[in-house]
């Protein structure tokens, strides 16, 4: 079963704008990692949130989790043509560390 | 310190013949996940190796796949007789640890012609 699932699906927005994405999952989680990965290549690693930490920042990048509500965010500010990409939440729930992967978000900025 | 890598890059194969997808973690990483990527989806887990040793492969289909990673080289995913509906994206992950951050390869996208 799906453990992490994005939305919105899509996103279209202009340059500058923020962008806002969410992930629930189901499960208790030790991490949630985001990714982003344009079109045909390989997943850049963007932020590692704990379960025991609420909100993390790195440049650009905001994300928050609510464990009470398994949800995760993450927030692009001022968002540039370059972060037109795929964007995936993942989780770590178990003692492997095996990671479980939404469906993405495809996000589209308007130069 | 360079990345994961994974080579090749693209990988065509006839079907029934082999394909071997070849990982090498990260310097200092000595845990490493395959996962395979379909069209339009998100990754889906197959197996989690540490040296010489597979540790989780409820992911990985019963028949035809196999995982190594040998105590000196890469870790290899090989693929026996493959059929068209192997044809996907393969990416490899490396961490230094359980609950660390996962960096990925670039990929081998095998086509079964």
């Amino acid at each position: 079963s799906q453990q992490g699932e994005e939305d919105p699906q899509a996103l279209s927005i202009q340059e500058g704008e923020n962008a806002t994405m969410n992930c629930s999952y189901k499960t208790s989680i030790n991490n949630l990692q985001w990714y982003r990965q344009n079109s045909g290549r390989g997943l850049v690693h963007l932020i590692l949130i704990r379960s025991n930490e609420r909100e993390k920042h790195s440049g650009r990048l905001r994300v928050t989790l609510d464990t009470s509500k398994k949800s995760s965010s993450l927030l692009i500010t001022a968002s540039r043509a370059a972060d037109t990409a795929s964007y995936f939440c993942a989780t770590d729930a178990g003692a492997n560390s095996k990671l479980t992967f939404g469906k993405g978000i495809t996000l589209s900025v308007r130069p | 310190n360079a990345g994961v890598m994974q080579n090749p890059r693209h990988l065509v194969r006839r079907r029934g013949q082999e394909a071997r997808l070849r990982c090498s973690p990260m310097k200092g990483h000595s845990h490493v996940y395959w996962y395979r990527q379909l069209p339009e989806e998100g990754l889906k887990f197959m197996v989690y190796l540490q040296k010489e040793n597979i540790i989780d492969e409820s992911g990985m289909p019963k028949e035809r796949f196999s995982a190594e990673f040998p105590k000196e080289g890469p870790s290899i995913l090989r693929i026996q007789q493959v059929v068209r509906g192997d044809s996907a994206a393969y990416f490899c992950a490396s961490s230094a640890g359980v609950n660390t951050e996962a960096f990925f390869g670039q990929g081998t996208r095998l086509t079964v012609v």
